[in-house]
Formats: C-alpha cells, structure tokens, sequence
C-alpha cells in the first residue's frame, strides 16, 4: 500500500528556511507515471500547491512562491524534498506530500509548521 | 492563473437527503476536475477526477459532472461522515494547479 510520510520541524523561525523531507513507501518514485507534489494549507484554509516534481528531474512550482521554493529529490532513498526559504508568518501552515496523477492521491498525514518571530 | 470559486461556502442539509455543491473555473479547465473531502484532522481525500469519474473505493452516492467551467458533486444520500468541507482543484492548465476555497457541508 503507497504510503507517504511528511517529516521536519515544527517550528522555525521568522527569514530561516524550512527544509521538509517526504518519504514514499510502498512504491518507486522513479518508476511510473505519476508526479510527486507539495502543497500546503494554512489554518482554516484551502489548500495551495507548491509544487510538483517527475522522476526523469522536472521540476515546476507554483509561480507565487518560484522565488522562495526549491524541490528536490534522492530516488536511492525514495525520498523528495522541500526548501522554503525567507519564511515569513504567512508560511505557517500544514505541509502535505502526496503524489499526482489526475488529482492528488494519497496524501501524506501533514506536517504543521509554525514560523514565529 | 484559473481561479476556482465553489458555491455555497456552508450547506446546511440532514442525514438521507441531497447535498448539490458547485464548482466554477474562471476559464475552460474541460474535464480535469477532481473533488476532495476533507474531514477535521485529516489529509483531503480524493474522491472524484476526470470530473465524473469516482476514486477507489468512494462510495456510490458520490457522483460528479460537468466540464467546461461548471462542474458539480453530489452525494445522493448524505451519512453521517459526509459532513465535511469538500474542494475542487482544477489540473488543466497548470503551473499552478488550483484548488476552490471550501464547501463546508454540515448538519
């Protein structure tokens, strides 16, 4: 059963750079058809993506946070990950990991990130 | 960007009847449309894409339609784990792919 895991901080603080690692069991990310993506969701909110990534290394983000995202991935681990940089309190939200195909399924438990000053 | 604005914000209905939400894209997104559930503590689920077509293991009384720029979910019957805030997001034309703000269904 494909699984995946959010993991990384609960708090950061104000202009440091949150770091999130997904990791996926019970498939390859290398393998397939699917996209692997991030999205968050502030409290009391929908949801926003923040980017996707394919296997073969493309990569594509939201345009609104292009300048402060980085998505990368190590498939030896089967594992991709997320940087967000500059944070402000604005980037206090649940941050998800989940894979796309046509719609976003399964997703991770989410990870709450608070940025305080 | 598409924006996706959903109609009511909250519904209120009760357990067995009809619950209608609606889901309008700001252009064309043709049938790349999925709906999501979303109960409290938990990740969204996904229940419906390709605008009408049911996720793995999503009950009969989920049914989507639409295309274009109007696109509707309904659940036939509501149960008691229906009430929920449900999304749509569209993946037509993306980067971004978008999602509406909510329907809350509740009792």
């Amino acid at each position: 059963q494909l699984q995946l895991q959010e993991s990384g901080p609960g708090l950061v603080k104000s202009s440091e750079t949150l770091s999130l690692t997904c990791t996926v069991s019970g498939a390859s990310i290398s393998s397939g058809v699917y996209y692997w993506g991030w999205i968050r969701q502030p409290p009391g909110k929908g949801p926003e993506w923040i980017g996707n990534m394919f296997h073969s290394g493309s990569i594509y983000y939201n345009p609104s946070l292009r300048s402060r995202v980085t998505i990368s991935v190590d498939t030896s681990k089967n594992q991709f990950f997320l940087k967000v940089n500059s944070l402000t309190a604005a980037d206090t939200a649940l941050y998800y990991c989940a894979r796309h195909r046509d719609g976003f399924s399964p997703w991770g438990q989410g990870i709450l990130v608070t940025v305080s000053s | 960007e598409i924006v996706m604005t959903q109609s009511p914000a909250t519904l209120s209905v009760s357990p067995g009847e009809r619950a209608t939400l609606s889901c309008r894209a700001s252009q064309s997104v043709s049938s790349n449309l999925a709906w999501y559930q979303q109960t409290p503590g938990q990740a969204p689920r996904l229940l419906i894409h390709g605008a009408s077509t049911r996720a793995t293991g999503v009950p009969a009384r989920f049914s989507g339609s639409g295309s274009g720029t109007e696109f509707t979910l309904t659940i036939s019957s509501l149960q008691s784990e229906d009430f929920a805030v449900y999304y749509c997001q569209q993946y037509n034309n993306w980067p971004p792919y978008t999602f509406g703000q909510g329907t809350r269904l509740e009792i």
